[in-house]
């Protein structure tokens, strides 16, 4: 049973446009989500959270928005570069903080082409 | 490098041999969690730990693996007699629960173990 949904494996846009990347989850007692990027042979690298208390975070170029009562989240990535080409993975707890322990999708392979 | 750290990076070892990898955290981070991760897959939870307490394991956890983090600090993880279906990137990360009211930190990665058994 998959608490954490990422339905789209990949997605393709061109450098300079909005990437957009959706998460759904099934758990309402999840209290803080993440999004975690990773490049092929490293480990994940934390990029930006949300707490259920709010519905928008935003840090430089990546936005991570939140609606609680449709349990779906999405990051925003605006403008798209090509360093941002990685698998993204949408993650939860039940934890407010994060210090829980993360309950992962299947994550969405993002590629920025020039 | 103050990042989780984790040895060895690559493991190749034959079905039925035991294995065992090594976590070091972030040197002032009290939780250590180990995940698994495989092909197509996101991380998946098996343990964690806070200081030296392990205070959860996932049923993916069977009777083969052992973790252990003896003083609140590196912790190991221990595969005996292992099998093709071990097969995966293991992943261990690192974080700062507080419970004081002052902010967490998420959890940080190390760059995994990729065992495979043939």
């Amino acid at each position: 049973d998959q608490q954490v949904k990422q339905n789209s494996p990949s997605l393709s846009v061109q450098e300079g446009r909005i990437s957009i990347l959706n998460c759904d989850y099934t758990n309402s007692m999840f209290d803080y989500f993440l999004w975690y990027k990773k490049y092929p042979a490293e480990g994940p690298t934390f990029l930006i959270s949300i707490s259920s208390i709010k519905d928008k975070n935003e840090d430089g170029r990546f936005t991570v928005f939140l609606n609680k009562s449709a349990k779906h989240l999405s990051l925003h990535i605006v403008p798209s570069q090509p360093g941002d080409s990685a698998v993204y993975f949408c993650a939860a707890s039940e934890e407010a903080g994060g210090s829980e322990k993360l309950v992962f999708g299947k994550g969405t392979k993002l590629t920025v082409n020039p | 490098d103050t990042g989780v750290s984790q040895d060895p990076r690559h493991k190749i070892t034959k079905r039925g041999q035991n294995v065992t990898f090594r976590c070091d955290p972030i040197s002032e981070h009290n939780r250590l969690y180990w995940y698994r991760q495989t092909l197509g897959q996101g991380p998946e939870f098996l343990t964690y730990f806070q200081n030296e307490a392990q205070l959860e394991k996932s049923r993916l956890l069977s009777d083969r693996f052992s973790a252990e983090r003896p003083k609140g600090s590196f912790s190991t993880l221990e595969i005996q007699r292992t099998e093709q279906g071990d097969s995966a990137m293991y992943l261990c990360a690192s974080s700062l629960r507080t419970g004081k009211g002052l902010p967490d930190t998420e959890a940080f990665f190390g760059q995994g173990t990729r065992l495979t058994v043939v």
